[in-house]
């Protein structure tokens, strides 16, 4: 196991909601990323928070939106829910620029 | 055109054959190449990495990068049952954060 664990790990929720998705990263480390993985797809990057601060994003309308607190974990909200935010969310942390390790995600399903 | 390509697969396979996975990539700027495998119902977990071109050999597993054609590969040597799992490409320009990955390749070893 990575240590990164993420919660919860399903959640089912209807269109036009609101959800936060929840990341603790392993210890020591203080970058966490989130990448939403689309079914039979590999994983797309959202964001990446470093000491708290949105160091880079990926092509995601804002409607997602994250946070970083000071212990550095992390939560990952996504306003207007629609059908196709379905996938699996994984967040990643690590320390500095070094090598990442995955939590084993949440699963979103938008009815 | 996506960034990065890579076949689904299934990939099936007996026992103790050679397994060759590839990807290509358009964006020349990529340095850095990392395969992972993921489980099902787990989070990606990087395999080996490689900085630009040449090779790199760990175990049964051996990773080459051809920048001048944008094609990476990873053979597996003598595979398992046990190797069964997704195997997704990823690189990027700066590192190992915020990566572009392939949509991954269902590998089956059958006993």
């Amino acid at each position: 196991e990575t240590g990164v664990t993420q919660s919860p790990t399903h959640l089912i929720k209807t269109r036009g909601q609101q959800v936060t998705l929840r990341c603790s990263s392993q210890s020591g480390h203080n970058t966490v990323s989130w990448y939403q993985q689309a079914l039979g797809q590999g994983p797309q990057f959202i964001f990446q928070y470093y000491r708290e601060e949105e160091n880079g994003r990926g092509n995601f309308p804002p409607r997602f939106s994250g946070l970083q607190f000071p212990n550095y974990s992390s939560e990952l909200n996504v306003n207007a829910l629609e059908l196709d935010d379905s996938a699996l969310y994984l967040c990643a942390s690590s320390a500095e620029t070094d090598i990442q390790y995955f939590g084993a995600g949440t699963r979103l399903s938008v009815l | 055109q996506k960034e990065v390509e890579q076949d689904p697969g299934p990939l099936s396979v007996p026992e103790g054959a050679i397994v060759s996975l590839n990807c290509t990539y358009s964006n020349s700027a990529f340095q850095y190449f990392m395969w992972y495998r993921q489980y099902s119902r787990k989070g990606p977990e990087l395999l080996m990495y490689t900085y630009s071109s040449g090779n790199k050999e760990d175990g049964r597993f051996t990773a080459q990068v051809d920048k001048s054609s944008k094609y990476i590969s990873l053979f597996i040597r003598d595979s398992q049952p046990s190797d069964s799992a997704t195997y997704l490409c990823a690189m990027s320009k700066t590192g190992f954060q915020k990566l572009v990955f392939g949509t991954g390749t269902r590998l089956l070893v059958s006993p």
